[in-house]
């Protein structure tokens, strides 16, 4: 089993949907939960991070952490066709080893 | 800043040949990650850096790869003898340590897209 799960996709909504996106984990020692978005072609660059459980929010993204279910998410409110990409999930236990789940190929269609 | 910078941008090669991969971190940062991509693994650490020493390798898949960093600006990562299964996009990032809590932003390069024949 892979410490980081993440289902591939792709996902396709129309524009100005509310998108959710999704990852599950197995070591609860992970303490900080990134969101990574990667356009084709192009490395990942860091959208936001959370430390433990909660919620955070930057415009029109949300991560939510459950680490009782080991479960994190990211929602993005009114999806434009720019946010097309590919998401993902990272965590790491305070070190700089991070572990990456494979990716969630998002396309929104205008 | 033209942030990090990676060459070759694609590399195709044939088995048992020896490939280079180089790596230019944006300067000031301290630290320096090569990760590997599949499509199978996702995005994988394979080593990292800081101030120029090799801090983990855990990651490196076998004594065919090797990675080095002579100075703050410069660092490569070696295949000999490459192999199919090496066929992979390679990433460098790198990040600084501003302290203060919370993960230091890694800025990845655009990768280098490696095929082995």
């Amino acid at each position: 089993q892979k410490e980081v799960e993440q289902d591939p996709g792709p996902l396709s909504v129309p524009e100005g949907a509310i998108v959710s996106l999704n990852c599950t984990y197995s070591n609860s020692a992970f303490q900080y939960f990134m969101w990574y978005r990667q356009y084709s072609r192009k490395g990942p660059e860091l959208l936001m991070y959370t430390y433990s459980s909660g919620n955070k929010e930057d415009g029109r993204f949300t991560a939510q952490v459950d680490k009782s279910s080991k479960y994190i998410s990211l929602f993005i409110r009114d999806s434009q066709p720019s946010d097309s990409a590919t998401y993902l999930c990272a965590m790491n236990e305070g070190t700089y080893k991070y572990i990456f789940g494979t990716g969630t190929r998002l396309k929104v269609l205008a | 800043d033209a942030g990090v910078i990676q060459s070759p941008r694609h590399e195709v090669t044939e088995m048992g040949q020896e490939v280079t991969l180089r790596c230019k971190p944006i300067s000031g940062h301290d630290y320096l990650f090569w990760y590997r991509q599949t499509m199978m693994r996702g995005l994988e650490l394979l080593i990292y850096f800081n101030n120029n020493v090799p801090i983990d390798d855990s990651g490196m898949p076998e004594d065919r790869f090797s990675a080095k960093m002579p100075n703050a600006s410069f660092s490569t990562l070696k295949i000999q003898p490459s192999e199919p299964r090496d066929s992979a996009v390679y990433f460098c990032a790198s990040s600084l340590n501003i302290g203060g809590g919370g993960p230091d932003t890694q800025y990845f390069g655009p990768g280098t897209r490696l095929t082995v024949l």
